[in-house]
């Protein structure tokens, strides 16, 4: 498909473990973006991608969370040692203009138990 | 004090209301405003875009922009059900390429 694609849609995992999260964006666009979504606490920016520039991690919330992005295409967030409240929704999104116009994947529905 | 502040709602109208929806932020170097609509379990999809202060409209939706009050708007003139989604206002510009967005407003319509 011509969209932004997450995988997985839904993950269930136990406190302590590690998830990885991928992002497929639409191709030829080069920022990457992840959010997050939290019940009643609208998206959350975590990490942006643009191009070869660095990263830029300021939303990230701890040393637990860590995204990459592999020849300027996919990207995998991952979350060693989840918590409880890392559950939430993933959001990631691509943009081929410098606008703020971002296409969103459908997201990844994590829950820890 | 949030960068981006939004009333979550929910707000419920009948079937051929207007809706006005609000937001307001703090950054006075956002440049863009945007209303990104998202339908539950999918993921946002951009609704209406905006650059300056003043007006646009798009069919049954107009946006508003002023940024002296730095306030936003969003109308939705004769609302069907189909309009039922959660609405993000979301800023863009400035020092750093993020988009700050509201918390939502969830809306519904009934028919």
């Amino acid at each position: 498909g011509a969209g932004v694609s997450q995988s997985p849609s839904n993950k269930v995992t136990e406190k302590g473990k590690d998830v990885e999260l991928r992002c497929d964006p639409i191709s030829g666009h080069t920022a990457l973006y992840w959010y997050r979504q939290s019940l009643g606490q609208g998206l959350e920016f975590l990490i942006y991608f643009q191009g070869n520039s660095a990263p830029d991690k300021s939303g990230l919330p701890s040393d637990r969370f860590s995204a990459e992005r592999t020849g300027g295409s996919v990207s995998t967030l991952t979350i060693q040692r989840t918590q409880q409240e890392d559950s939430a929704v993933y959001l990631c999104a691509s943009s081929g203009r410098n606008t703020g116009e971002l296409f969103f994947g459908e997201g990844s529905r994590l829950t820890v138990l | 004090q949030k960068e981006v502040e939004q009333d979550p709602g929910p707000l419920s109208v009948p079937e051929g209301a207007i809706v006005s929806l609000n937001c307001t932020y703090s950054n006075s170097a956002f440049q863009y405003f945007m209303w990104y609509r998202q339908y539950s379990r999918k993921g946002p999809e951009l609704l209406m875009y905006t650059y300056s202060s003043g007006n646009k409209e798009d069919g049954r939706f107009t946006a508003q922009v002023d940024k002296s009050s730095k306030y936003i708007s969003l109308f939705i003139r004769d609302s069907q059900p189909s309009d039922s989604a959660t609405y993000l206002c979301c800023n863009y510009g400035g020092a750093t390429n993020k988009l700050i967005f509201g918390t939502g407003t969830l809306l519904a319509v009934q028919p």
